[in-house]
Parts: structure tokens; sequence; C-alpha cells
């Protein structure tokens, strides 16, 4: 059973440049979310996807957008970057939306904005 | 809104030595909880979690957690830590309501272990 993947693994991008971050979902799951993690912070949340749809959203702006899939892989866009964008991206799938299940994540992507 | 405090921020434990970590969160319904581990150029791996029931839990590698009400406290143990065992260590708060099904975590315990 291959685990949630994630690409690039590192990326580099200058101030007002957009950026995709690609997340594969566990095979089985049809539930995506994406979370930032700012160095020497815990991961927060940035929104979820269930069944190609939006299901929730975090305090982020609008220029973080995304997309999931009818295989479930999912995509998170930042639009015109700035440098507090610079953090470790995770994605992170679970089989469903029930209280229970355990969401996995991934290794990251490390975006640096300069 | 759902809150996660990890007080400690570093610690340092000998191997052999016995570990808490602690936790603290503010939720106003029951919570669900669950402590991550992150290794360096790692994602986060699910250690243990709490939803109901015996508030003693169980988890991979040795370690368990134990769920106070009335502490509003999740603190984490293992009774010998191994030194493979040196990592950051996330507590998080579940919340599943029409704001999605998302992990609120705390900042971090990064722990250090001396041989």
């Amino acid at each position: 059973e291959t685990g949630v993947t994630q690409s690039p693994t590192h990326l580099i991008k200058t101030r007002g440049q957009q950026v995709t971050l690609r997340c594969s979902s566990q095979s089985g799951h049809n539930t995506v979310s994406w979370y930032q993690q700012a160095l020497g912070q815990g991961p927060q949340f940035i929104f979820q996807y269930y069944r190609e749809e939006e299901n929730g959203r975090g305090n982020f702006p609008p220029r973080f957008s995304g997309l999931q899939f009818p295989n479930y892989s999912s995509e998170l866009n930042v639009n015109a970057l700035e440098l507090d964008d610079s953090a470790l991206y995770l994605c992170a799938s679970s089989p469903g939306l029930a209280g229970g299940y355990e969401q996995f994540f991934g290794p990251g992507t490390r975006l640096t904005v300069l | 809104a759902q809150s996660v405090t990890q007080p400690d921020i570093h610690i340092t434990v000998s191997e052999g030595a016995s570990l808490e970590l602690r936790c603290n969160y503010s939720y106003g319904a029951t919570p669900y909880l669950f402590w991550y581990v992150q290794s360096p150029g790692q994602g986060l791996q699910l250690l243990l979690k709490y939803f109901s029931g015996d508030t003693l839990v169980q988890g991979i590698k040795g370690f368990e957690a134990e769920f106070k009400r009335s502490q509003s406290s999740f603190n984490l143990r293992k009774p010998s830590v191994h030194w493979s065992d040196a990592a950051e260590y996330f507590c998080a708060v579940g919340t599943f309501t029409g704001g999605g099904n998302k992990l609120t975590f705390g900042t971090g315990t990064q722990l250090k272990v001396e041989l």
C-alpha cells in the first residue's frame, strides 16, 4: 500500500510568483487536507477536500486555492507569493470525514520564497 | 475556538530515563486528541489517539498518553526513552464540524536524547 506522496520535495520561488504543489492520497482515501508548517511552529490547517469539493477552510487568504481530482489526488496553488509563505506544506489523506478517521501525512514540500 | 498548548519547547532526557511531554487543550466539546511525531525531513506519524473510553491510551513505539478532562490535559509518556526517540512531538485536537475535519496543533516539543 502506497502512502501519501507529495511533489516536489523542495521549491524555491521569488516574491509575486505562483506555485503549485501536488499530493497523491493513500489508496482508498477520498479526503485530503493541506497544512502549512512555518519554521518552529505546528502545522496550520489551510483547507480540506472531500470528493472533489472544498469541505472546510482555515484562516488563509483566497490566494491559497486548491483542487481535488477524480482519483482524489490534490493540488495546492498559491498566487502572489509573499516571503511569509516560506514553509513546509503538508498534505494529509483520510478515508472519510468521520471523526474517528486518522489523517495520514505525506513528507511535505519545503517552499522557500525569496 | 479550539487551541493546544505545549508548554515545553525543548526537553532533554538521558537514554533510558522516563519521559513526559505536556499538552493542554481548549475545546468546548468532547475532544478528539492526538499525538504525532516528526523526524527531520519527515512528515507526521501518528503515535496515538483518544476518542472516548479508557482515558489511558497505548500507542506505537511504547508511548502512552492519559486524558484528564478535569485538567484539560493529554500528556504523553514513555517509561524508558531510546536514542531514536529524538524528534519533535506535536499534540493536536481534532474537530469535525462544518468547518472541515481538521487538526489544530500545538507548537511542538523538541526532544533531545543524551546517550
